[in-house]
This record gives C-alpha cells, sequence and structure tokens, in this order.
C-alpha cells in the first residue's frame, strides 16, 4: 500500500446502530495514525492519535485499534446518534512529520 | 479565540489573478502546515514549515504555489496566475512537535473558486 485508503468511502445508518470504519496505511517506517472528525462547516478535530502496534484508544462512543505490522487501523462508534453525522479521516505519517491522509469515510446518521 | 485562524474564507476570483491566503496559527506551535482539499478527496500535503524553515514542499506543487512563515509566527500561500484547477479548500494547520508525532490543529479553511 503506497497510499492512505479508507473504506467505506460512505455510508448511512440508522440511530442507535454500532458501525466501523476501515483506514489502510503503509506499514514500512510507519510512525503515528490519526483519526479526525471533520463535521460540515468546521475544521477538522482530532480524535486518536496512536503510535504502539495493538494500541486501543477509546473516547466515549469512539473508540479505535491500531495494527502496525498489516498496515490498518478500525474506528468503531457504539450506538451512533445524529451528532456523529461528519467525515471521519485518518493520515499516517512515517516520521518526517509529513501527514498522508486517506479520501475520508462519510457517515450520516439518519434519526 | 486561541485556535488556528485563516483568512479570507472565501475568495472568488477569474483565472489569470494572484490570490493569497494566511493563516496564523496557534502561538508557540512550531510546526504548521498547508493542505489543498477536493471534492470527495482527502486532504492533500502541500508543504510545512518548522518554526521559519520550509522543510518540504509536495512535488504536485506547480511554480506558481509559494509558501511563506517569516519569524515563524503567521504563514501565507500565494497561488500566481490561478486556473480553474485551483479551485479548493486551502487548509491550514498547526502542531507543537517536541517529540513524536503530535496532532493537527486545524482552521476552518480558506475556499478558493477560480472562474
Amino acid at each position: 500500500i503506497l497510499n492512505v485508503e479508507q473504506s467505506p468511502q460512505s455510508l448511512h445508518v440508522q440511530e442507535g446502530d454500532s458501525t466501523n470504519f476501515t483506514c489502510s496505511f503503509p506499514s514500512s517506517n510507519f510512525y503515528a495514525l490519526h483519526w479526525y472528525r471533520w463535521e460540515t462547516a468546521k475544521s477538522p478535530e482530532a480524535l486518536f492519535v496512536m503510535t504502539l502496534n495493538g494500541d486501543e484508544k477509546k473516547k466515549g462512543r469512539i473508540s479505535a485499534t491500531l495494527n502496525t505490522k498489516e498496515g490498518y487501523s478500525y474506528l468503531y462508534i457504539k450506538g451512533s446518534q445524529p451528532e456523529d453525522s461528519a467525515t471521519y479521516l485518518c493520515a499516517s505519517t512515517s516520521g518526517t512529520y509529513k501527514y498522508i491522509f486517506g479520501t475520508g469515510t462519510r457517515l450520516k446518521v439518519l434519526a | 479565540d486561541t485556535g488556528v485562524s485563516q483568512n479570507p474564507r472565501h475568495k472568488i476570483t477569474k483565472r489569470g489573478q494572484n490570490v493569497t491566503f494566511r493563516c496564523d496559527p496557534i502561538s508557540e506551535h512550531n510546526r504548521l502546515y498547508w493542505y489543498r482539499q477536493t471534492l470527495g478527496q482527502g486532504p492533500e500535503f502541500l508543504t510545512y514549515f518548522q518554526n521559519e524553515a520550509q522543510l518540504e514542499k509536495s512535488r504536485l506543487l506547480s511554480d506558481r504555489f509559494s509558501a511563506e512563515r517569516p519569524k515563524g509566527s503567521f504563514s501565507t500561500l500565494e497561488i500566481q496566475r490561478t486556473e480553474q484547477g485551483d479551485s479548493a479548500m486551502y487548509l491550514c494547520a498547526s502542531s507543537l512537535v517536541r517529540s513524536g508525532a503530535g496532532e493537527l490543529f486545524f482552521g476552518e479553511g480558506s475556499r478558493l473558486t477560480v472562474l
């Protein structure tokens, strides 16, 4: 994998459903993986910064895991709410501090 | 407000004109980044600074693009002889890096429309 890839590109879920997204990144020379939430008309906000293989982080109903050996990270949202509707971006850096972003997953939570 | 500030928020210009965007990072943040985002794509790296030094510039960036960060504080991104393909959201972000890859703090972006 030369680029950072995210899937799915977009999804719609019903309020209360749990969902998850995938971020794939180059595993060689890995340094850190970031997740950001980007709501419409606002600026992207950091959710998690992860560096170690096996890292698991949690913030409220949102959690993330990291596998640096195989080059992927999962973001989970438990019990989705309409306010979770946003684009979720992941970004990988190899240590030069240049962050490469994926194309994002656009989540719409239907009330 | 101590967040990242970008100006102008919106800019409409005619093809061939020059435009300049300004970014004021969070005070004392030593790293500053410029990204470009077009519809359906993630933020695309343009360049970044550590203090006043421009450490890396994307090879995708043509010579029409230039960025500066005098005195290591605010930064400007100038696009000369704009083309319709330059229409995009230009995002600025800053971070404080002592060790490790710190999170990025983004501004709300400057949206450019080239007619």
